[in-house]
């Protein structure tokens, strides 16, 4: 089985900076998901990005899937102090399993 | 909103009692998942199911065991805890692979 590798593994940038985290993976996947993680909660879902497409935006979010390299990048614009939080890349493997890779943590400074 | 519930926020055991944790979600979703979550290691799969009765194992399974016999609910059955056991346990559900999977809110076992 595999995991998404996830890189940096933390980020610290001032208020008002994008934020770019990345995933690469080694087999095939249905989708990749992101979710966010704020210290002492659960799980919250950000974007879902199938197989067959690049680019999916939501809000300031912005998500990029490159199948060839196997790796999809998450960027955050115009950061808020909110936003600081772990956040973790998902693979959906074909057969319903669903791997986490091990997060980058991103704190925001205002 | 799926409303996924874990039984307890907080547990604490000792060393060789069989432990339950109990997962139910309300929204008929045919995937069930229980991650253990560690610092520094994110979410690692230990069981999951698609479906009544089904299950598959995850990525460490070991120490571990699952039951499904209602749709809704999804146990992780700890059969002799150790110590090496204690962690965050997350479950998850969602309705099949092509949309996102909705989380409990955890439950942080502690085994003495």
């Amino acid at each position: 089985s595999q995991q998404g590798e996830e890189d940096p593994q933390a980020l610290s940038i001032q208020e008002g900076e994008n934020a770019t985290m990345n995933c690469s993976y080694k087999t095939s996947i249905n989708n990749l998901q992101w979710y966010r993680q704020n210290s002492g909660r659960g799980l919250v879902h950000l974007i879902l990005i199938r197989s067959n497409e690049r680019e999916k935006h939501s809000g300031r979010l912005r998500v990029t899937l490159d199948t060839s390299k196997k790796s999809s990048s998450l960027l955050i614009t115009a950061s808020r102090a909110a936003d600081t939080a772990s956040y973790f890349c998902a693979l959906m493997e074909y057969g319903n399993k669903l791997v986490f890779g091990a997060g980058t943590i991103l704190r925001v400074k205002s | 909103d799926v409303k996924v519930t874990q039984s307890s926020r907080y547990l604490v055991k000792r060393t060789g009692e069989k432990v339950f944790l109990e997962c139910v979600q309300d929204m008929d979703h045919e995937n069930m998942f229980w991650y253990r979550q560690d610092p520094g290691l994110g979410l690692r799969l230990i069981y999951f199911s698609y479906d009544v009765k089904m299950k598959e194992k995850g990525d460490i399974p070991e120490g571990y065991s699952v039951s499904r016999e209602k749709k809704e609910r999804f146990s992780l059955i700890l059969e002799s805890a150790s110590t090496n056991q204690t962690s965050m346990y997350l479950c998850a559900s969602s309705l099949h692979q092509a949309v996102p999977a909705s989380f409990g809110a955890g439950t942080r076992l502690s085994v003495l």
